[in-house]
């Protein structure tokens, strides 16, 4: 079974500086990983996902992050923090192809001006 | 993008009583959807897979007879919660899987609080 440690609940970053939220994860099998916000009283959006090829994956709204076999992670990275990112970013991790998905406990990302 | 749409957004009901939570995806085919719950401050919990026109899938732990999934079209999922306790309170979610793409895209969710 897979499953993915975030931790950290609450992440206070400063307008302009580097917003890293980090995930490992834990899987039997190659995984898929994903990367999702919410914003408040609205659905999941994908910002970005790692399924094969290139380990550094580039999504929406200038978010990166990059897949590390040897470390199971799958650390999230943004060089400069926008007041708009400030919402809860989850990862997850599912096996290839069968869209089950394990989320971690979610960072609730605070920027402050 | 592909929209999917819970409804209601919030429900408060009555101990004892059912609820009928609805996904829909309303601007593609979903063959398979998947219902999450969300506990305060805590992860999404896979319950059950929906598979258009068959039996839903439950996760080792969730009580199909508590938790009726329905799939019966390619665009409707519905999640009702039978004989409601205060404990099923939570954030129910969504998903819903693009025939063509192979794509998830979830829902807005749903808040009940059972009283």
């Amino acid at each position: 079974a897979q499953s993915v440690t975030q931790l950290g609940s609450h992440v206070s970053v400063s307008e302009g500086a580097l917003v890293l939220l980090r995930c490992n994860y834990s899987s039997s099998v190659p995984p898929y990983l994903f990367w999702y916000v919410q914003y408040p009283n609205q659905g999941l959006q994908l910002l970005l996902k790692y399924t094969t090829g290139a380990t550094l994956v580039k999504g929406i709204n200038g978010f990166e992050a990059e897949f590390k076999k040897s470390e199971t992670s799958f650390h999230l990275t943004k060089p400069s923090a926008h007041m708009s990112d400030a919402a809860e970013y989850f990862c997850a991790v599912s096996e290839r192809g069968n869209n089950r998905l394990a989320f971690g406990k979610g960072n609730q990302v605070v920027v402050i001006p | 993008g592909a929209v999917v749409s819970q409804h209601p957004s919030r429900v408060i009901c009555k101990s004892g009583t059912s609820v009928k939570i609805e996904c829909r995806s309303l601007d593609f085919q979903a063959t398979t959807m998947f219902w999450y719950r969300q506990f305060p401050k805590q992860s999404l919990m896979l319950m059950a897979t929906s598979n258009e026109g068959s039996k839903a899938t439950y996760e080792q732990g969730v009580e199909k007879d508590k938790f009726l999934i329905n799939h019966a079209s390619l665009t409707l999922s519905t999640l009702t919660v039978t004989s409601a306790h205060p404990e099923d309170s939570s954030f129910y979610i969504c998903s819903a899987r693009q025939g063509s793409t192979g794509e998830l895209f979830f829902g807005e969710g749903s808040r009940l609080t059972v009283l």
